[in-house]
C-alpha cells in the first residue's frame, strides 16, 4: 500500500499567518492527491484535488502544489474558521490511503 | 442536490457483524464514473479508507481488512452496504460513506455522510 506521511502532525498559529503543511507519499502518484479539511464533530471536506485544483466553493486563500512524491498545502492568511484538522490522500491506486492529520491550532 | 447518510448499530459486541447501510440521493451508481467508498475515523485519529464499489461493481478493500469485508450496492434503492465481520474493540470508530468521482486524471470524495459512531465493547 502506499503510505502518506504529512509534517507537521500539529501547528500553532495566528489569524492572518502563511501556513503550510507537507505531505510525502511511499511511491509516485503523479497528481492523484487530495487535501481535506476536517473540524470536530462534522465529517471531512474536500479543500484540494488534482494537487492543486481548488475545489468548488473552497476560498482561494487555499492552494496546493507538488507532483510525484511530494505535495503541500498552503493557506495565505489564516482565518478563525480554518483552525482545523488537514488530511492528505492519495488516489493513484485503487486502495485510497489518508496521512495522520495535521492539527492547526490558535497560537 | 447529494446527500448520503449511514446507518447501522451503534454499540455491538466483540465477534458479531457489523452491517453499514449508506442511503443516498442526487446521484446514481449507475453512472459511469461514480462509486462510493467508505471511510472510518477511530475516536481522535486519523481517517483510514475501508472499501470502494464501483459503477460497474467493481469492488476494492483495504488491504488489512479484506478478509473481514464485503460491499455491495442495490442501484434500485440508492444504498451500498458494508459488512465487516469479527468486531473488536479497535473497531470503534465513525463510520463514513462517501461520493467518489473517479475522473480522467482525478479521484475525489466530494461528498461524505455525517457518519455513525460504532462502538464495540463487551
Amino acid at each position: 500500500d502506499i503510505q502518506m506521511t504529512q509534517s507537521p502532525s500539529s501547528l500553532s498559529a495566528s489569524v492572518g499567518d502563511r501556513v503550510t503543511i507537507s505531505c510525502r507519499a511511499s511511491q509516485t502518484i503523479n497528481n492523484y492527491l487530495n487535501w481535506y479539511q476536517q473540524k470536530p464533530g462534522s465529517a471531512p471536506k474536500l479543500l484540494i484535488y488534482a494537487a492543486s485544483s481548488l475545489q468548488s466553493g473552497v476560498p482561494s486563500r487555499f492552494s496546493g502544489s507538488g507532483s510525484g512524491t511530494d505535495f503541500t498545502l498552503t493557506i495565505s492568511s489564516l482565518q478563525p474558521e480554518d483552525f482545523a484538522t488537514y488530511y492528505c490522500q492519495q488516489t493513484y491506486s485503487n486502495f485510497a490511503t489518508f496521512g495522520q492529520g495535521t492539527k492547526v491550532d490558535v497560537k | 442536490q447529494v446527500t448520503l447518510r449511514e446507518s447501522g448499530p451503534a454499540l455491538m459486541k466483540p465477534t458479531q457483524t457489523l452491517t453499514l447501510t449508506c442511503s443516498f440521493s442526487g446521484f446514481s451508481l449507475t453512472t459511469s464514473g461514480l462509486c462510493v467508498s467508505w471511510i472510518r475515523q477511530p475516536p481522535g485519529k486519523a481517517l483510514e479508507w475501508l472499501a470502494r464499489i464501483d459503477w460497474d461493481d467493481g469492488k476494492y478493500y483495504s488491504t488489512s481488512l479484506k478478509t473481514r469485508l464485503t460491499i455491495s450496492k442495490d442501484t434500485s434503492k440508492n444504498q451500498v452496504v458494508l459488512t465487516m465481520t469479527n468486531m473488536d474493540p479497535l473497531d470503534t470508530a465513525t463510520y463514513y460513506c462517501a461520493r467518489v468521482i473517479s475522473g480522467s486524471d482525478y479521484e475525489i470524495f466530494d461528498y461524505w455522510g455525517q457518519g455513525t459512531l460504532v462502538t464495540v465493547s463487551s
